[in-house]
């Protein structure tokens, strides 16, 4: 069993509509990193939360310590935000153990 | 400046030559990591050097060889490649070495080697 597991492993969605990505860890964390990455491209990190919840814009992460379980919300979706989704989660070394990634696709 | 900047964009390679990938910061990071990836995977971390020292060699086989010449700069010197090695490799930094800070990361460099 992975240590990080996301789904869903893909999505579509229209232009607009309301997303939502799961993430659900087994391990003790230090921290919870939500990461982008564009086909092709680097990795952009877009939060890094230990509890509660933090808004970027359209973004919006929510961390549940106790159920060990995350959240990534896009708002009024965009196909600028089609990209793969990456949860990570930082023990208390160097290490970050990543989730398989989440591909999103919004459809204009 | 929050960029991590790293050269070349794109490596061509044979199995018998030598390279070096290059990687630099200027954020007053402490930590900086090597990682490994193949396509529609998530990144494998190779190596993390904290305060220039290495702190972490995931088995990585020799034919990699990291250097950290000063504390904005990392290197990834590459030897007697082997085709399974293409790959996107990125170089991230953060201001220590924990998972508790943020990452930065690189756009990477895409290594193909024939």
């Amino acid at each position: 069993k992975n240590e990080v597991e996301q789904s869903p492993q893909n999505l579509t969605a229209q232009e607009g509509e309301f997303i939502t990505i799961n993430c659900s860890y087994s391990v003790g964390i230090s921290a919870l990193h939500w990461l982008q990455q564009h086909p092709g491209g680097g990795i952009v990190s877009l939060f890094m939360l230990s509890s509660g919840k933090k808004k970027h814009g359209r973004l919006i992460a929510t961390i549940n310590i106790q159920e060990k379980h995350s959240s990534l919300h896009i708002t009024a979706s965009h196909p600028r935000d089609s990209a793969v989704y990456i949860c990570a989660v930082g023990p208390f070394n160097e290490k970050l153990t990543f989730g398989t990634g989440t591909r999103l696709t919004i459809i204009p | 400046d929050t960029e991590v900047t790293q050269t070349p964009k794109h490596l061509v390679m044979g199995m018998t030559n030598k390279k070096s990938l290059k990687c630099e910061q200027h954020m007053g990071h402490r930590a900086m990591y090597w990682y490994k990836q193949k396509a529609k995977k998530p990144p494998e971390l190779m190596f993390v050097y904290s305060y220039e020292k290495l702190s972490i060699n995931e088995s990585v086989p020799s034919r990699f060889s990291p250097e950290c010449p000063n504390s904005s700069l990392l290197n990834l010197h590459l030897h007697a490649l082997q085709p399974e090695d293409s790959a996107l490799y990125l170089c991230a930094s953060s201001q220590a070495g924990t998972g508790a800070y943020e990452q930065y990361f690189g756009p990477g460099t895409r290594l193909t080697v024939t």
